[in-house]
């Protein structure tokens, strides 16, 4: 299957630093890629949705300055965490879509493995 | 609003079966999901269903029905490496998925 990287798998900074998470599809090319944060026994909350070369759509609730977010290629999207603080502190999961009809694929979103972070 | 329910945690036995459902209301409906999620992993694809029955692949299969608004997932020959949460994801008239808050399964041998 399909295969997403993400880098770093892990990070832990000072409060007030920014962060910058990368997710690249490695076998396709992805037009549209999705930003998930997971806190401590919940389920995975969508924070934004990119297409490549246009601008991020950001879920309700989500500060689209502190989570900055460029799709510049088809294949890498960044996600940086700006002047990040203790409560930033989370699981983020990218996910990856290929073109075409979503429900062409059985596997609408293909998952990269996740950076924990953790704000001190 | 779009809501989907699922167990919070179950527990079953290694080699037993276990039915994990789910319920949702939403605006559309373009299919429902399965992944599974080990803690500290990223969630991984099982099952997909858009129309009504039973899917079965391998030791898992996964049940439809649209009119109910339900689905489940049975997991058969428990093992110890399925103790994991099971989210369950519907794809709404805008091809967002929604998600479950998981369900933690937790097997004993």
């Amino acid at each position: 299957g399909a295969v997403v990287s993400q880098h770093p798998s892990w990070v832990i900074c000072k409060s007030g630093t920014s962060v910058k998470i990368e997710c690249r599809s490695l076998d396709f090319q992805a037009t549209t890629m999705f930003w998930y944060r997971q806190f401590p026994k919940q389920s995975l909350m969508l924070m934004a949705t990119s297409n490549e070369g246009s601008k991020a759509t950001y879920e309700q609730g989500v500060e689209k300055d502190k989570f900055l977010i460029n799709h510049a290629s088809l294949t890498l999207s960044t996600l940086t965490v700006t002047s990040a603080h203790p409560e930033d502190s989370s699981f983020y999961i990218c996910s990856a879509r290929s073109g075409g009809h979503p429900t062409s694929i059985q596997e609408t979103q293909y998952f990269g493995p996740g950076t924990r972070l953790l704000v001190l | 609003g779009q809501n989907i329910d699922q167990p919070t945690e179950m527990t079953a036995t290694e080699g037993a079966i276990v039915q994990i459902n789910c319920t949702y209301q939403t605006s559309g409906f373009n299919g429902l999901f399965w992944y599974q999620q080990h803690a500290g992993e990223a969630p991984t694809f099982l099952s997909y269903n858009v129309l009504d029955g039973l899917e079965e692949k391998g030791r898992f299969s996964s049940f439809l029905s649209r009119s109910k608004g339900y689905s489940y997932l049975l997991l058969k020959e428990l093992q110890m490496k399925d103790s994991a949460s099971y989210l369950c994801a519907v794809l709404d008239s805008n091809y967002q998925l929604i998600w479950g808050a998981g369900t933690k399964l937790i097997i004993k041998p």
